[in-house]
């Protein structure tokens, strides 16, 4: 059972490129997240979606887009890549009813230089 | 807006030290409060759900508590193995209607040296 697979694990961007990370469940959650994680910030999401096809803005949602076309994916892309977006980015998924029992992804470990 | 704050940053127990980790929460409307432990280089991992204070969860050596205004993450006789980052979240009254988001706090790290 593989449960939230992340891609690519790391990257290397320069500033002003675009990138897709992909994150993928197969453990049929209807909601999934997008968080990134920051020394001394903690966890902070960006995106969200409670089902295919919506998404919604959490707390840092600026220079993210996000699309949930298929149930068991949701990608997270950056359209001008900034050096104040290096970061660690988690994808997490869980039930929704299960209030907060999330399973999260082995993150993405983004620098923008 | 839900805030979380976690104490100490960093703690450093030798195995078989007992202690607690503090989370301080404000948020209107609590409907869980949540334990997670991270690993480096890794995700984090569910460890348990309170909902109402006076509750109490238990696994292995780690014991959870809830009250009004904060949780405790309780650690009895420690192995070098529960070296991890402690994270604590809450979920407050937006619920289901909110994506069920979470709030988390920076988290603790806590060392046990054998």
């Amino acid at each position: 059972n593989a449960g939230v697979t992340q891609t690519p694990k790391f990257r290397v961007l320069k500033t002003g490129q675009s990138m897709t990370l992909l994150c993928a469940q197969d453990m049929n959650h209807e909601y999934m997240y997008w968080y990134r994680q920051d020394p001394g910030m903690g966890l902070r999401l960006i995106h969200y979606s409670v089902g295919e096809g919506t998404t919604a803005k959490g707390e840092v949602p600026d220079g993210y887009n996000v699309s949930r076309l298929k149930k068991q994916n949701f990608l997270l892309g950056l359209e001008s890549a900034a050096p104040s977006q290096t970061s660690v980015y988690f994808c997490a998924s869980g039930m929704g009813r299960t209030r907060g029992k999330l399973f999260f992804g082995s993150g993405t470990q983004l620098s923008v230089l | 807006e839900d805030q979380v704050t976690q104490s100490p940053e960093a703690l450093r127990l030798q195995e078989g030290e007992s202690s607690s980790l503090n989370c301080s929460y404000t948020v209107s409307g609590l409907r869980g409060l949540f334990w997670y432990r991270q690993d480096p280089g890794k995700g984090p991992e569910f460890l348990f759900t309170l909902y109402s204070a006076g509750e109490e969860k238990e696994k292995e050596r780690l014991k959870a508590t809830l009250t009004k205004k904060e949780s405790f993450l309780h650690i009895t006789a420690p192995k070098p193995e529960d070296s991890a980052t402690y994270l604590c979240a809450v979920q407050g009254q937006g619920g289901e209607t909110s994506g069920s988001r979470l709030t988390f706090g920076e988290g603790t790290q806590l060392t046990v040296n054998p």
